[in-house]
């Protein structure tokens, strides 16, 4: 039962490049969201997808991009990296929105240099 | 403006012995909270959650509390243990067209054998 699954697990990016950071699952889980976790501001969510073709800004969108054209996938973009991209990225997804537990995967950590 | 407040960043107790996370919101209109917890290099597990029309939910060790007046809520550990030590994340949900969740900064828990 694999869960949420991300890839890659660390990448180093030079400034100004473009890159994808994937995110798969395999529960059938309608809602995926992706967050980003730096030193002393906990999880910050960047976008978030309440089913295939639906998709929003949270709460940091500025940089990333991100699609959702089946269930289970939703890649998130980096148009242009900075260094303040910096970071632990997070994806999870869940069942529904309220209360149901949120499944995350192992993160990827990303350097921007 | 921070929705979700972790304002102690560290917690050291002693194995065997109570351990308290504390966290309060600001907005009234957060309908169910949760708790997650990390270990580092990986991502963060969902632990215990609580609908605001509740003000206890229990699991084996683990016992969330909500004061909806005071905009608080708290987990305790009893009895605590070695590999409770992590960071533990408190999460609200708001329920609505852009349902998403608002993470504090988190909690590092160290347990002393």
């Amino acid at each position: 039962n694999a869960g949420v699954t991300q890839t890659p697990k660390f990448q180093v990016l030079k400034t100004g490049q473009s890159m994808t950071l994937q995110c798969a699952q395999d529960m059938n889980h309608e809602y995926m969201s992706w967050y980003r976790q730096d030193p002393g501001m906990g999880l910050r969510l960047i976008h978030y997808s309440v089913g295939a073709g639906i998709t929003d800004q949270g709460e940091v969108p500025n940089g990333y991009n991100v699609s959702r054209s089946t269930t289970e996938d939703f890649p998130l973009r980096l148009l242009s990296a900075a260094p303040s991209q910096t970071s632990v990225y997070f994806c999870a997804s869940s069942f529904r929105q309220g209360g149901s537990e949120a499944f995350f995967g192992q993160g990827t950590r990303l350097t921007v240099v | 403006d921070q929705q979700v407040k972790q304002n102690s960043p560290s917690l050291s107790v002693q194995e065997g012995r109570i351990s308290i996370l504390n966290c309060d919101y600001t907005n009234s209109m957060f309908d169910y909270f949760l708790w997650y917890k990390k270990y580092p290099a990986e991502g963060p597990t969902f632990l215990i959650s609580i609908s605001s029309i509740k003000d206890k939910n229990e699991d084996g060790r683990f016992t969330v509390f909500l004061n909806k007046s005071a905009k608080h809520l708290s987990l305790h550990i009893v009895p605590s243990q070695p590999g409770d030590s992590a960071v533990y994340f408190c999460a609200a949900h708001l329920t609505g067209a852009n349902s998403k969740l608002t993470f504090g900064k988190g909690i590092t828990l160290s347990v002393r054998p």
